[in-house]
């Protein structure tokens, strides 16, 4: 079975730029979640959907926002980039009822320049 | 409110010498806890999780970890240290009863010495 898929893995933004970035859940799970992690840091929670809707959001400005389609992937935007949103962006997916457990991607590393 | 203090930002170990990383956690509810491993350029595995079952937990690769709820401790241990365990660990708690943000530590970094 595919675990959590992200894409793409690497790449390069410069400042005032949008970003988009993908996850596919593994199949079943229901429940997407997002992470930042700063270098050197703790992974922060994001966003966490479920069967399409917002179920929690984090303490992050509204230049960041995502969404989860019917097939259950995910989509985090970022809007007008910043240096400091350079991080391992981490999606994760459960199946969502109650505590079910984790699976985390590979991240996707954004440099903004 | 939910947190979760690592007690160690560093730990350096002799190859085959016991492993101890320690975590205090903080939880309104009855909390779930984690115990993540992170290997260079990688994504988190989960090594294991309490959700208030047996409070010795046993997880991958030799590690386990005690819930000790009088002293709000999660401790990660394991007996024998390999090479192979050098990354960075992080312990995490969820609230069990509200919605399942996961909340981490900052981290301790695990050096194995040949």
């Amino acid at each position: 079975d595919a675990g959590v898929t992200q894409s793409p893995t690497h790449l390069i933004k410069t400042r005032g730029q949008h970003v988009t970035l993908r996850c596919s859940p593994i199949s079943g799970h229901k429940s997407v979640s997002w992470y930042q992690q700063v270098l050197g840091q703790g992974p922060q929670f994001i966003f966490q959907y479920y069967e399409k809707e917002e179920r929690g959001r984090g303490n992050f400005p509204d230049r960041f926002s995502a969404r989860q389609f019917p097939n259950y992937s995910s989509e985090l935007n970022v809007n007008a980039l910043l240096l400091g949103d350079s991080a391992l962006y981490l999606c994760a997916s459960s199946l969502g009822q109650g505590y079910s457990g984790y699976t985390f991607g590979s991240g996707t590393r954004l440099t903004v320049v | 409110a939910q947190s979760v203090t690592q007690l160690d930002s560093h730990v350096s170990v002799s190859e085959g010498t016991p492993v101890l990383l320690r975590c205090n956690y903080s939880s309104s509810y009855s909390p779930s806890l984690f115990w993540y491993v992170q290997h260079p350029n990688k994504g988190l595995q989960l090594l294991l999780k309490y959700t208030s079952a047996a409070t010795l937990v046993k997880g991958i690769n030799g590690f386990e970890a005690e819930f000790k709820k009088s002293e709000t401790s999660f401790h990660l241990t394991k007996p024998s240290a390999h090479m192979s365990d050098a990354a960075e660990y992080f312990c995490v708690v969820s609230d069990r009863f509200g919605n399942e943000k996961l909340t981490f530590g900052t981290g301790t970094r695990l050096t194995i010495i040949p």
